[in-house]
């Protein structure tokens, strides 16, 4: 099946500063990807879909200063956590689709475990 | 708005026992349901989907889920648990008019040998 890379897959970092995580396609071409965040024990929650050359979609709620996302190429997106606070502490997941609008199924990352100090 | 409940939040059970996990959803559209797993560590991985047909779907590992719409659900289950099914489960619902995944809040499996 198609497979999703993150990097790093955990980071710590003290607070204000900013944090880039980048989610890579390896085997396929992904004109869109999303990125989820998990708090613990929780489900995995929507934060913004990111389609390559155009500016990412938002949830409501999320912040788009905080919560940069940048869909460069095909295979990579990078979401940055900008002047980081221990609230954004959390579980950060990408996913990819395998295909444009109509294909279902995403496939998903490992994760970033963000820990702000 | 759509929305995924899933009821179970822990489940506890020994090994072979059967295994039957609620999922229930809400939206009035054409539904796109699925079971991802997350084993300790690991990242989400697709166990089974639903887009038509056969309302009865067959996974990996022995998985099986029954979608049932006059109920809006889609039940995940297996005869026969194995230690090794010790992992977090969750029930997402695609829509089709905003391509969105939405994710129940999951149940986490506990499989005791």
């Amino acid at each position: 099946g198609a497979v999703v890379s993150q990097h790093p897959s955990r980071v710590i970092c003290k607070s204000g500063t900013s944090v880039k995580i980048e989610c890579r396609s390896l085997d396929f071409q992904a004109t869109t990807m999303f990125w989820y965040r998990q708090f613990p024990k929780q489900s995995l929650m929507l934060m913004a879909t990111s389609n390559e050359g155009s500016k990412a979609t938002y949830e409501q709620g999320v912040e788009k200063d905080k919560f940069l996302i940048n869909h460069a190429s095909l295979t990579l997106s990078t979401l940055t956590v900008t002047s980081a606070h221990p609230e954004d502490s959390s579980f950060y997941i990408c996913s990819a689709r395998d295909g444009g609008a109509g294909v279902v199924e995403q496939f998903f990352g490992p994760g970033t475990r963000l820990t702000v100090l | 708005a759509q929305s995924v409940s899933q009821h179970n939040h822990h489940v506890i059970l020994s090994e072979a026992a059967s295994l039957e996990l609620g999922c229930n959803y809400s939206y009035g559209g054409t539904v796109n349901l699925f079971w991802y797993v997350q084993y300790p560590g690991q990242h989400l991985q697709l166990l089974l989907k639903y887009f038509s047909g056969d309302p009865l779907v067959k996974g990996i590992k022995g998985f099986e889920a029954e979608f049932i719409k006059s109920k809006f659900s889609f039940n995940l289950r297996k005869p026969s648990v194995q230690w090794s099914d010790t992992a977090e489960y969750f029930c997402a619902l695609h829509n089709f008019g905003n391509e969105k995944l939405t994710f129940g809040t999951g149940t986490r499996l506990t499989i005791i040998p």
